[in-house]
């Protein structure tokens, strides 16, 4: 069975940082290409960022671009969200989805709550 | 940016009976490769997304076959032949043939 669990989730001012993980087990994670995704209910689902298989290709939705980075370490079937200068509007819950291609959005984590706020 | 318009926005289905969910794209969502990359997502409450339909028509492994996709270029249809309670829902279509990848705004499935 795959699982995806994410972790780092937290409350932080504006302005601040956070790192979120996303941990993947049940599949040959080196295989997959890796999104982030957001939710709010105020704007839905956002996609954030996209990696590909040996981290060859990133791309990020321009209202993070430049204060998020994506990486991953597929020794550790881990893939990872940086997330400086964080505002407001950055509050979601984030999920990390594998996919065999880079629209394929396959397997989805549980998500991780972050808020901005002071 | 494609921008992905679903309606209807809330749909009150009674058991049993079928229901259909429109996404319409702003683009033709047909890749170079041939392939038109348009998913479809069902999240139950309190659960994350869950795909159930990738590149228009196809359904994951697990999911009812009540479930089916159809469509091309801008416009798409989900439909569930027979509603049954486990459907209730958000239901998202997803474009991911040109980023920035973008969803529709969800459908609200319940039932009457």
């Amino acid at each position: 069975e795959v699982q995806l669990v994410e972790s780092g989730g937290n409350s932080v001012q504006p302005g601040g940082s956070l790192r979120l993980s996303c941990a993947a087990s049940g599949l040959i994670f080196s295989s997959y290409s890796i999104n982030w995704v957001r939710q709010t209910p105020g704007r839905g689902l956002e996609w954030v960022s996209f990696i590909s298989t040996g981290s060859t290709i990133i791309h990020y939705a321009d209202s993070v671009r430049g204060r998020f980075t994506i990486s991953r370490d597929d020794a550790k079937n881990s893939v990872f969200l940086r997330m400086n200068s964080l505002r407001d509007d950055d509050t979601a819950v984030y999920f990390c989805i594998c996919g065999t291609y880079a629209a394929a959005f396959e397997y989805w984590g549980q998500g991780a709550l972050v808020t901005v706020s002071s | 940016d494609v921008v992905m318009i679903q309606s209807p926005l809330s749909l009150p289905v009674t058991l049993g009976q079928p229901a259909s969910i429109s996404c319409r794209s702003s683009q033709s969502l047909v890749y170079s490769d041939g392939n038109t990359y348009l998913n479809w997502f069902q999240q139950r409450p309190g659960q994350s997304p869950r795909r159930l339909i990738y590149k228009v028509s196809n359904r994951d492994s697990g999911v009812p076959d009540r479930f089916s996709g159809s469509g091309s270029g801008t416009d798409f249809t989900l439909k569930i032949s027979r509603v049954e309670a486990e459907d209730v829902g958000v239901y998202y279509c997803m474009q991911g043939t040109q980023l920035p990848f973008t969803f529709g705004p969800g459908t609200k499935v319940d039932i009457k």
